[in-house]
């Protein structure tokens, strides 16, 4: 069956770093997949998409690559603050034309300590 | 322009009854993806509506179904409650859902606690 595995729970990292997560799949082949953070008691908001024939994408100081051979995306955050503690999800999706289509890892807590 | 609405945010029912959960999605959205989040499991896949219509639908039992209107507002229902229902359930809207679409808006969540 298809399976999502985010790395590690948690991530505890120091102001000014550079804080790398990781998401790998196996038993699927995704058309895309997504960034999401999400704060407690809050539902998740998007951060960023990669296709499958992309292999990095960048949005201020946030870094998304997609390894499709390696079945993993790398997700950096560099110059870390304690405003970006929060958790993280990766999503998948398929050609399917569906949101529902959407497979979610289950998370990394990310603590930026100042 | 306002965000995705669920009404209610908290609710706690008793094991057997049902409950029904609404959401409205962004103006223009005609796409409607329910979630159950829980610590265990993570956040799992319920049903998508498209126009009215179920798109697809996840592993869960008959006891959760849903629907959506012509506004493209949703609800969906649980019935015959067991404590394990208990759990964060999210809607996420998108104008047309898929590959075609750079991003799910979610709302905030109900938190449903089953006693």
């Amino acid at each position: 069956s298809q399976k999502i595995e985010q790395n590690s729970e948690a991530l505890n990292i120091q102001e000014g770093k550079t804080a790398t997560l990781t998401c790998n799949y196996t038993n699927y082949s995704p058309a895309y997949l997504q960034w999401y953070r999400q704060d407690p008691g809050r539902g998740p908001v998007f951060l960023l998409l990669i296709r499958e024939n992309e292999k990095e994408k960048r949005k201020e100081r946030l870094k998304v690559t997609f390894d499709t051979t390696l079945k993993q995306s790398l997700f950096h955050i560099t110059a870390s603050q304690p405003a970006d503690s929060a958790t993280y999800l990766c999503a998948l999706g398929d050609y399917g034309g569906s949101q529902g289509n959407l497979i979610f890892g289950k998370g990394t807590k990310l603590s930026v300590k100042p | 322009k306002a965000g995705v609405t669920q009404t209610p945010r908290y609710l706690i029912k008793t094991r057997g009854q049902q409950v029904t959960l609404s959401c409205s999605p962004i103006s223009g959205h005609r796409s409607v993806s329910w979630y159950q989040q829980t610590p265990g499991q993570g956040l799992q896949f319920l049903f998508e509506y498209f126009s009215e219509t179920q798109r697809n639908k996840g592993n869960f039992p008959g006891r959760f179904s849903g629907r959506q209107f012509s506004n493209s507002r949703s609800e969906m229902n649980v019935s015959t409650l067991e404590l394990g229902d208990s759990a964060l359930y999210l809607c996420a809207s998108s104008f047309l859902g898929g590959v075609r679409n750079t991003e799910a808006f979610f709302g905030q969540g109900t938190r449903l606690t089953v006693v």
